[in-house]
Order: structure tokens, then C-alpha cells, then sequence
């Protein structure tokens, strides 16, 4: 079985430039996550999806960021533009039925 | 709002030696707990889980947890660690109700395991 897959795995940036991530989670499973883990720091939650809803974006940025789960299945995070403050690993996740949360490799975002 | 709090940052132990990660979460209602581990260059992945019935949960390679609503603690413990054991390690709690779903984790604990 696939895992989790998040694209790029390494991003470096200039500050004020925008970037993307992309998720794809398990196949079947309709809650896919967003977290952000900064250096020392555990994951924060930036958003939930259930299917193409947001159900939950109250930590999520939305001056710069953004976010969609077309279909409800792929995901993409989006951030226009990018302050050095968003150096961090970007982290997506999903969940089918159970309580586990699968996580994918991250995307790992240098600020410039 | 929950918030979970993690003791140790860097944990150094000697290979044999027992393990315990402490563990406290802010939250007044029921709750799944959890314990996360990342281990060198890869992704995190789940080490065990608490949802009710016995406060003592075993998971995967050797570690257990012990679940005290009294002092809002989900402790990780192994008896003897091994290198292999190096990681970071994450606890994090996700409530039955209000925001289902959201899992919130501690800032994580380093474990160094010297051969």
C-alpha cells in the first residue's frame, strides 16, 4: 500500500515568493491534514479536511496561506507570499476509518 | 483549548537502561492519547494509542504507556532501550468531542541511545 506522498521534498525560496505543496493522501481516506513543524517544535495543525471540506482551518494564516482538496483527494497548500518566519517542515496526513493518522515525508521549507 | 506538554527535550541513555517520557495533557473532557515516533530521516509514524479500558497500553517494539486521568499523564516507558531507539518522540492527544479530529502534539523528546 502507497503512504502518504508530498511533493517536493526539499523547497528554497527567496522571501515574498510564493510556493506550493502537494499532497496525496492514502487512497479511501477522506481526512487529510495539514501541519507545520517548526525547528525543536511538534507539529501544529494548520488545517483539516473531511473529504473537499475544510472543517477545520482556524489555525491556518489566511492573509498568505491557502488551501484545496479538489474532489477530495489531492491536496495542495499554497503560501503568497513566503516570510522568513515560514521556514519550517510542512506536513500532510490522512486518516480512513481508524484513529491512526498516516504521515508523509514533508516538505521541508527554507525561507531565503 | 488542549495544549500537551512533553518534560524532557533531550533524553541521553546508554543502551539497557529504562526509558520513561513524561507526558501531560490540558484537556477536561474524554480524550484519545497517543504517542508518535520519528526516526531518523523518516516520517513520523504511530507507536501506540490509548482509547479506553485498560489504562496500560502496549505498542510496537517493547513500549507502553500508562494512562492516570488523575494527574492528566499518558507516560511512554521501555524497560531497556536499545540503539535502535534513537528518534524523536511525539504525545499527542486528540478530544472525542468539540474539535474531533485534531490531533495536537507535544514539542517532542529527543532520545539518544549510546551503543
Amino acid at each position: 500500500e502507497a503512504g502518504v506522498v508530498q511533493s517536493p521534498r526539499y523547497k528554497i525560496i527567496e522571501k515574498k515568493q510564493p510556493v506550493a505543496f502537494w499532497c496525496n493522501p492514502i487512497s479511501g481516506h477522506n481526512t487529510l491534514y495539514w501541519y507545520r513543524q517548526n525547528l525543536g517544535q511538534g507539529p501544529e495543525l494548520l488545517i483539516r479536511y473531511e473529504n473537499e471540506e475544510a472543517v477545520d482551518d482556524s489555525q491556518l494564516p489566511k492573509d498568505r496561506f491557502s488551501a484545496e482538496r479538489l474532489k477530495g483527494v489531492d491536496s495542495t497548500l499554497k503560501i503568497q507570499p513566503a516570510e522568513l518566519g515560514d521556514s519550517a517542515v510542512y506536513l500532510c496526513a490522512s486518516r480512513g476509518g481508524g484513529e491512526k493518522l498516516f504521515f508523509g515525508s514533508g516538505t521541508q521549507l527554507s525561507v531565503l | 483549548a488542549q495544549s500537551v506538554s512533553q518534560h524532557n527535550h533531550h533524553v541521553i541513555l546508554s543502551e539497557a537502561a529504562s526509558l520513561e517520557l513524561g507526558c501531560n495533557y490540558s484537556y477536561g473532557g474524554t480524550v484519545n492519547l497517543f504517542w508518535y515516533v520519528q526516526y531518523p530521516g523518516q516520517h513520523l509514524q504511530l507507536l501506540l494509542k490509548y482509547f479506553s479500558g485498560d489504562p496500560l497500553v502496549k505498542g510496537i517494539k517493547g513500549f507502553e504507556a500508562e494512562f492516570i486521568k488523575s494527574k492528566f499523564s499518558f507516560n511512554l516507558r521501555k524497560p531497556s532501550v536499545q540503539w535502535s531507539d534513537t528518534a524523536e518522540y511525539f504525545c499527542a492527544v486528540r478530544s472525542s468531542g468539540g474539535s474531533q479530529g485534531n490531533l495536537i502534539f507535544g514539542k517532542g523528546t529527543k532520545l539518544s541511545v549510546k551503543p
